[in-house]
């Protein structure tokens, strides 16, 4: 069965400090995979996604990136965090027309 | 770009009674639309969807409806138990491309 994963699953980093976020999917290939960012009791801010290795379409310009270095692995990073960067991380794929989310990164900007 | 407007932001309902949460969406070329529920602190699960080729789709409890002319689509809950209690975004897409969601309805079920 599919699986996906996500760490760390929280994280409290100073202003100005990189960040580093991974995603592993098990059991398919090929997948596309997607960022999402979610403030504090609000909704769900499509950030990246990717239909293959080396291929990211970036739907908000901000201080943040992202890679697929391999087919089932999906990274967020950024150089230097803002406070606006903290918020709840949730990768998510899909094979198809339905899309799984992944436990979640809970990330706080000090 | 496709535009997905949901409504109510809030709803709060007795326990035992219906809740209806509605969507409309812009782009007449989207033809997927899940729901997800998403309980405090966990990450969004999804509950039911629907495509374009059919009308209504029921599960125990749960019901959503599609009205392709009118381009909106709307979440039913009838018996309402307060573990239903949560935050429901609906969303919609081109079938295998970037879902678009709504901006959620934070549903609370008083016993």
């Amino acid at each position: 069965s599919q699986t996906i994963h996500q760490w760390p699953a929280t994280l409290v980093q100073p202003v100005g400090s990189p960040l580093s976020l991974e995603c592993t999917v098990e059991g398919t290939s090929n997948p596309n995979l997607y960022w999402y960012r979610q403030a504090a009791g609000r909704g769900l801010q499509l950030l990246f996604y990717s239909v293959g290795i080396g291929q990211i379409s970036s739907e908000v310009p901000q201080n943040l990136s992202a890679s697929r270095p391999q087919d089932r692995q999906f990274i967020l990073s950024s150089k230097k965090l803002l406070l606006s960067d903290s918020g709840f991380y949730l990768c998510a794929w899909n094979v198809g027309e339905t899309q799984y989310f992944g436990p979640g990164t809970r990330l706080l900007v000090l | 770009g496709e535009n997905v407007e949901q409504h109510p932001s809030t709803l709060s309902v007795q326990e035992g009674d219906s809740a209806v949460i509605k969507c409309t969406y812009s782009d007449s070329a989207s033809n997927y639309f899940p729901w997800y529920k998403q309980e405090l602190g966990k990450r969004p699960q999804l509950i039911i969807d629907i495509r374009s080729n059919v009308g209504e789709k029921k599960d125990q409890r749960i019901a959503v409806t599609l009205n392709k002319t009118a381009k909106h689509f709307s979440l039913h809950i009838t018996e309402t138990q307060p573990e239903d209690s949560a935050v429901y975004f609906c969303a919609a897409a081109v079938s295998g491309y970037a879902l678009n969601f709504g901006k959620g309805t934070s549903l609370l079920v008083t016993p």
